[in-house]
């Protein structure tokens, strides 16, 4: 089955500057790689997503880019804000999140220092 | 109008107990799944379901069971609750290709 590694476990960042948050996946079938924002006591909430025939996908501060022959992808946040602080995890799938579901990496906890 | 409700949010048991956790999507989505996040905060897919098909994942213990009245209803049944069971469960729902919508979750904590 799928396997997703992530890195790092933890990102200490000054506010204003970028994060970069990296992960990769074994199965070379997974076809859509979403990002999940998670506060404290709540849900995961979907942030950006990309599908392996996109390279690179952006909204607004947050970016995500693909590289499918190393199969590796990476969440990029720029100007953070205090408001960013969360843990943040990458997933894969291979049928776009449907009957499989998803394959989560172990999260990211993002620390926003003022 | 919530899109996807779990009940209850919160769920203390003793170990041995039978407990059910309901969940509820008004999306109109077909496909719907249990996730369990563990306290390192680790998301794994437990099943995923559909009109027509049940994925397991196979390091699920068959003490834990989906039941799907209706499409808009995947309901999670334990039985036996051990210790490790203590979790977070999160029900989901899509729509097959795109993003998996997620519920509040149910915090469970067997003593």
């Amino acid at each position: 089955g799928e396997n997703v590694e992530q890195h790092p476990s933890t990102l200490s960042v000054q506010e204003g500057d970028s994060a970069v948050i990296k992960c990769t996946y074994s199965d070379s079938a997974s076809n859509y790689f979403p990002w999940y924002k998670q506060e404290l006591g709540k849900r995961p909430q979907l942030i950006i997503d990309i599908r392996s025939n996109v390279g690179e996908k952006k909204d607004q501060r947050i970016a995500v880019t693909l590289n499918k022959t190393a199969k590796h992808f990476s969440l990029h946040i720029t100007e953070t804000q205090p408001e960013d602080s969360a843990v943040y995890f990458c997933a894969a799938s291979r049928s776009g999140g449907g009957a499989d579901g998803l394959t989560f990496g172990k999260g990211t906890h993002l620390i926003i220092q003022p | 109008d919530t899109a996807v409700s779990q009940t209850p949010k919160y769920l203390v048991t003793q170990m041995g107990n039978d407990k059910s956790i309901k969940c509820e999507q008004n999306l109109g989505h077909d496909t719907m799944y249990w996730y369990k996040q563990d306290s390192k905060k680790f998301l794994k897919i437990m099943f995923s379901y559909n009109n027509k098909e049940l994925i397991i994942n196979e390091t699920v213990p068959n003490r834990f069971s989906p039941k799907s009245p209706d499409k808009a209803h995947l309901n999670l049944h334990i039985n036996s609750l051990e210790l490790g069971d203590s979790a977070v469960y999160f029900c989901a729902s899509s729509p097959g290709t795109r993003m998996q919508y997620f519920g509040p979750g149910t915090r469970l904590t067997v003593t």
